[in-house]
């Protein structure tokens, strides 16, 4: 079956340690997101990648850091300089360059930074 | 920019109560509008969309209509059930490969 993978479904760091989240998508899309949920504040957009090699700047990207070497994989990796990294952080991807084109989302990674 | 604001929660309702959970946006131009629905500890899975006026969405007995005219798109259900509770996001995107702009979520609980 396609879909998009995130792995591992729970993560604890140490502070002041890098971690890096893994996305991968069997789906043929060549848009790629990440997206991180809060209590209350609902998704918010860290980065996003339209093609290989490729990415752009979300809302919240501060401290945070992509790659785009594969279409099938867009690794997030929240870095030391990120000030509450604590979170739920759901990859993304979408197929064609339109905007009826629903997302369609990971089972997300519940990072716990201590 | 394009921004979109939902109700807030947390909804709680009875088994087979009326459920409307309303929806507003702002954006440029004629967005497509979704509803996605996450369970606990999952990720959203998209439940309705409509992409140009007076379009309706619908799946699994939930509805949502394009109004342009009061840039809503109000989510409504008939008949609850307790496996409906869930958050309820509503989210528009505006062309291309942008990525989506999403409320802050309502959370509904139904109670049997």
């Amino acid at each position: 079956d396609g879909g998009i993978t995130q792995s591992p479904k729970y993560l604890f760091r140490k502070e002041g340690q890098n971690v890096t989240l893994s996305c991968e998508q069997n789906l043929n899309h060549d848009a790629m997101y990440w997206y991180r949920q809060d209590p209350g504040q609902g998704l918010r957009l860290i980065y996003y990648s339209q093609i290989v090699n490729d990415f752009q700047k979300g809302d919240i990207a501060e401290g945070y850091s992509v790659s785009r070497e594969k279409k099938e994989s867009f690794p997030l990796t929240v870095t030391s300089a990120q000030k509450n990294p604590t979170a739920f952080y759901l990859c993304a991807s979408s197929s064609e360059d339109r905007g009826n084109s629903p997302l369609h989302f990971g089972n997300g990674t519940r990072l716990t930074v201590t | 920019g394009n921004s979109v604001t939902q109700m807030e929660g947390p909804v709680t309702l009875s088994e087979e109560a009326f459920l409307t959970i309303n929806c507003t946006y702002t954006a440029t131009g004629y967005p497509s509008l979704f509803w996605y629905v996450q369970y606990p500890g999952e990720g959203l899975q998209l439940l309705l969309k409509a992409t140009k006026a007076d379009d309706k969405g619908s799946n699994k007995g939930f509805e949502a209509t394009y109004r342009k005219e009061t840039t809503s798109f109000h989510l409504e259900k008939g008949s609850v059930q307790v496996s409906d509770s869930a958050v309820y996001f509503c989210a528009l995107r505006s062309s291309g490969n942008t990525p989506l702009v999403f409320g802050k979520g309502t959370r509904l609980s139904v109670i049997a």
